[in-house]
């Protein structure tokens, strides 16, 4: 079957940086992305890795190793509103990787503490 | 603000009743995808519509059903309600079902509770 891998918590202090790591098992893969929720929320877009290698957006970047399988989410300068859950996905695969259809990953929750 | 709006925000059934929860998206989004969510959980794919048509199902009974309308506007319904569907029901639209990561646009969500 399809599945992700993630942390279910991390914790870290205000101004630091924090990795949250994404492993993922598909039998096809068309690109990991990013979520982030607050407080079961609309999860909001932050990243999305097509192909190898980094990718940044202000205080987050997103790093994607294909060889590997694996992914994470890099979250600098951290601040108390980024305290949230943390979700990776991918697209499903069975469905030619059609857009919409989006397998996520058990998120992990981010504690940032002053 | 993604545009995708959802109703009711919250509600509590009973087992055995019937739900439905609706979702506006956003102008122009023509795919509409719904998503259950529950607590600590990510979230998991029911279906997707596309101008008014299923266009793929995940792993759902029968009793999770589906609607689509002209104007690209969407209904869940839920029959014979179990206490495990007591959850966080999202909806997400895009332009397409081929839409990438930073097209698809979530809704707050339904929160459902059954009793």
């Amino acid at each position: 079957g399809q599945s992700l891998e993630q942390p279910s918590e991390v914790t870290a202090v205000e101004g630091a940086i924090v990795q949250i790591n994404c492993t993922y098992q598909t039998s096809g893969f068309y690109g990991l992305s990013w979520y982030q929720q607050h407080d079961g929320g609309a999860p909001t877009f932050l990243s999305y890795n097509a192909l190898d290698g980094l990718e940044e957006t202000g205080r987050f970047s997103s790093f994607l190793s294909r060889s590997d399988s694996y992914g994470y989410l890099l979250l600098q300068e951290l601040q108390m509103k980024d305290s949230a859950s943390y979700f990776c996905a991918v697209r499903d695969p069975r469905e030619g990787g059609q857009g919409g259809k989006l397998i996520f990953g058990q998120g992990t929750e981010l504690s940032v503490k002053p | 603000e993604t545009g995708v709006t959802q109703s009711p925000t919250h509600l509590i059934k009973t087992r055995g009743q019937q739900v439905t929860l609706r979702c506006s998206s956003q102008s122009g989004h023509n795919t509409v995808s719904w998503y259950q969510q529950a607590l600590g959980q990510g979230p998991q794919f029911i279906f997707q519509y596309y101008r008014e048509e299923e266009n793929g199902r995940g792993n759902f009974p029968p009793r999770f059903s589906g609607l689509q309308f002209p104007n690209y506007s969407s209904e869940l319904n839920v029959n014979a309600l179990e206490l495990d569907d007591s959850a966080l029901y999202l909806c997400a639209s895009s332009l397409s079902p081929r839409a990438s990561g930073n097209t698809i646009y979530f809704g707050e969500g339904s929160w459902l509770t059954v009793v």
